[in-house]
């Protein structure tokens, strides 16, 4: 079944301590994206990829940061988490750039 | 950031009536626009790309059209039925923005019985 996956899909840290959300895709897609979503102010762009070691800054980039070594993995690390990144992140893929994005199921982070 | 507008912010109709929403989005360096579906509690899920000035994509009762001279899109909803409630995004792909997605904020759809 193609599927973009993410993991862990809840997580509840603490200020300061270091995580990495896990994203990946079965469908060979080139094009991977981190968004989050915050009520109010729809989807906002964290980084984007548009094929192995190709990455760029989306709309909100600080305080993260991304890697793509491989095709299909592309994760998410936030080195110092700070209440204010306290969101639901989705992680996305896509073949070009005019396919249809997949989504990943989310996952909702809450810093205290 | 690239302003891709959409509106209304919400829409509340009966069950029957047909409906439509706008997104606009900036016309210069148009490469794609992008229409999904989000339910609560899911991802939001692609209903339409489209590329081409006056395309007009249709799927089941969703349909939409694109005119990429002036920068906006319609999507139309007919016969709007209670599982047509979700949230509408539309996403502008520019080519200088690096082929980055740019969603608007949405359209809240509620469809009562």
């Amino acid at each position: 079944e193609a599927q973009v996956t993410q993991n862990p899909r809840y997580l509840i840290t603490v200020t300061g301590k270091k995580l990495t959300v896990t994203c990946s895709q079965n469908m060979n897609h080139e094009y991977m994206s981190w968004y989050r979503q915050d009520p109010g102010l729809g989807l906002r762009q964290i980084y984007y990829s548009m094929n192995v070691e190709v990455t760029d800054k989306g709309d909100v980039p600080e305080g993260y940061k991304v890697s793509r070594k491989e095709k299909r993995n592309f994760p998410l690390i936030l080195e110092s988490p700070s209440p204010n990144q306290t969101s639901l992140y989705f992680c996305a893929s896509r073949f070009g750039p005019v396919g249809e994005q997949y989504f990943g199921p989310g996952t909702r982070l809450t810093v205290t | 950031i690239l302003n891709v507008e959409q509106s209304p912010q919400s829409l509340h109709v009966q069950e029957g009536d047909s409906t439509n929403f706008t997104c606009s989005f900036p016309s210069s360096n148009f490469y794609a626009l992008h229409w999904y579906r989000w339910e609560t509690a899911k991802s939001p899920e692609a209903l339409f790309v489209m590329t081409l000035n006056g395309d007009e994509k249709k799927k089941g009762r969703i349909s939409a059209t694109l005119n990429t001279k002036e920068g906006y899109s319609y999507l139309y909803i007919k016969g709007s039925q209670p599982e047509d409630s979700a949230t509408y995004l539309c996403a502008s792909l520019n080519s200088n923005s690096g082929y980055a997605l740019n969603f608007g904020k949405g359209t809240s759809l509620l469809v009562t019985p």
